[in-house]
C-alpha cells in the first residue's frame, strides 16, 4: 500500500534553533517528493519539489534531502523563527508524477517558542 | 494576482441540506483539484479537472459532485450533506501535471450538524 509517514507528529523548539523533520514513504513507482508548509487556518504552500535524481533542494532556511534508495526524506530548518510555527507536510507523487495521484502525509506540527 | 480563492470561508449546514463551494483561480491553470482535510489524516483528493469542461473522480468522490464550466472556476457541490462531510475543503490548481507547483486556496471550513 502506498503510504507516506512523517515523524515526529509534533515538535517544540526554541527560536534560533535548528530542527529536522522526517518523511518515509512506500510509494512505488516514485516520481517526485514535495514538502509543504501549512500555517494554521491557511492552505498549504509549496517549499520544495525533488525528483529521484535530486539529493537536496534548498529554499531559504529550508533544506530538503532525498534518499530514493531508502525512500526517506528530511526537511531541515535552520535558525528557526517564530513564523516557522506551522504544519509541514510531505507529499509523494507516483504513477509518472500525475498530480491527481499525490499521497499526502499527516504532517509534523512545529511550534517555535521565543 | 489573487491566486486561488475560495468561497465561503465557513459554513454550517444541517443534515440533508445542499450547498456549493466555489473555487476561482486567476493564473490560467489547466488543472484544478478539490481536497478534504480531516484531523489525523493527510489531504485526500475528492475530484479533479484537467481542463475546462472536464472532471474526474479522486480518492473519495462519494457524496460530492463537481463542475468546471469555465477554466478559472471549479465548483464542488454537496447534494445532501451528511455529518461525515464535516471537514476543511481545499481547492488547488497547477499549470500542468508532473513536478509543477500546486497552489492552494485558503480553505472552506464546513460543519454539518
Amino acid at each position: 500500500k502506498n503510504q507516506v509517514e512523517q515523524s515526529p507528529q509534533s515538535l517544540i523548539i526554541l527560536e534560533g534553533k535548528n530542527c529536522t523533520l522526517q518523511c518515509n514513504y512506500t510509494v512505488s513507482p516514485f516520481s517526485n517528493l514535495r514538502w509543504y508548509k501549512q500555517d494554521t487556518g491557511r492552505g498549504p504552500v509549496s517549499l520544495t519539489i525533488m525528483t529521484f535524481s535530486e539529493n537536496t533542494k534548498s529554499n531559504g532556511r529550508y533544506t530538503a534531502t532525498l534518499d530514493a534508495d531508502t525512500k526517506q526524506s528530511s526537511l531541515h530548518i535552520t535558525a528557526s523563527q517564530l513564523s516557522d510555527s506551522a504544519s509541514y507536510i510531505c507529499v509523494v507523487s507516483g504513477y509518472g508524477g500525475a498530480t491527481n495521484k499525490l499521497i499526502f502525509g499527516t504532517g509534523t506540527l512545529l511550534a517555535v517558542q521565543p | 494576482n489573487a491566486g486561488v480563492t475560495q468561497t465561503p470561508k465557513f459554513r454550517v449546514l444541517k443534515t440533508g441540506q445542499s450547498m456549493t463551494l466555489l473555487c476561482a483561480q486567476d493564473m490560467n491553470h489547466e488543472y484544478m483539484y478539490w481536497y478534504r482535510q480531516d484531523p489525523g489524516m493527510g489531504l485526500r483528493l475528492i475530484h479533479y479537472s484537467v481542463g475546462e469542461g472536464t472532471t474526474a473522480k479522486g480518492e473519495v468522490p462519494d457524496g460530492y459532485n463537481v463542475s468546471r464550466l469555465k477554466k478559472q472556476n471549479f465548483l464542488l457541490g454537496l447534494e445532501s450533506a451528511a455529518p461525515s462531510q464535516t471537514s476543511v475543503y481545499f481547492c488547488a490548481s497547477t499549470i500542468n501535471q508532473g513536478r509543477e507547483t500546486q497552489y492552494f486556496g485558503p480553505g472552506t471550513r464546513l460543519l454539518v450538524l
